[in-house]
């Protein structure tokens, strides 16, 4: 066990739906990661969010948002939902924002289906 | 731009056996780490092994251990007495420092048979 969170385990949406996936970091930690592992484009990194605030981008659509709370744990919103957007949404978290080693732990992922 | 290259989609070993999975990597930057993660039937991401690019020694973690060849941009996993719960997706994966962004490759699929 990791010590991340990610609620729910499995989701099960229709096109042109909006879901919110939940995502409770390690104790501690103050950076969250949303990556996405699809069968065709892989593990990919969506966005990095640090103490609440957005720090890196990576190859997220514009239907996709994430925030951070100040609580520190983070939601991933994506809208308009396409069967192309069936995946496995994971999030990490780390101690730090950046700089040095930053071991990223991930949670056990949230099973997103487009029907 | 980097990139993690896995050129080994599946492999399989017997119970007991070593294995070596492969992987390069191609990025500009001198401060980097690469990493090494299970990704079993659970789905369950773990990290395996880390390696600091500017330590030349390889890493070791129990029966995991790594041959990191940085001038040719090379970072192998060998599994030594292989178990049959090393079953699983290996993701071999790249942090440029200060990037924070892990940059994995396709993935090595292992096979382990008693």
């Amino acid at each position: 066990d990791s010590g991340v969170t990610q609620t729910p385990k499995h989701l099960i949406t229709a096109t042109g739906q909006r879901v919110t996936l939940r995502c409770s970091p390690r104790s501690g930690d103050l950076s969250v990661y949303w990556y996405q592992q699809s069968l065709d484009q892989g593990l990919q990194f969506l966005i990095q969010y640090y103490n609440g605030e957005e720090r890196a981008k990576g190859n997220i659509l514009e239907r996709f948002s994430a925030q951070q709370f100040p609580d520190l744990h983070s939601e991933l919103n994506l809208s308009s939902l396409e069967l192309g957007d069936s995946a496995l949404y994971f999030c990490a978290s780390s101690h730090t924002g950046r700089g040095g080693l930053n071991e990223q732990y991930f949670g056990p992922g949230t099973r997103l289906t487009v029907t | 731009a980097q990139t993690v290259t896995q050129s080994q989609p599946e492999m399989s070993v017997q119970e007991a056996e070593t294995v070596t999975l492969s992987c390069t990597y191609d990025t500009s930057e001198n401060n980097y780490y690469l990493f090494w993660y299970k990704q079993p039937p659970s789905r369950q991401m773990i990290l395996v092994i880390r390696q600091e690019a500017y330590k030349q020694q390889n890493a070791t973690e129990n029966r995991f251990s790594v041959n990191f060849q940085k001038a040719a941009k090379s970072f192998s996993l060998k599994i030594s007495d292989s178990q049959l719960g090393d079953t699983a997706m290996y993701f071999c994966a790249l942090l440029v420092y200060n990037t924070d962004k892990l940059i994995f490759g396709t993935g090595t699929r292992l096979q382990v048979f008693p």
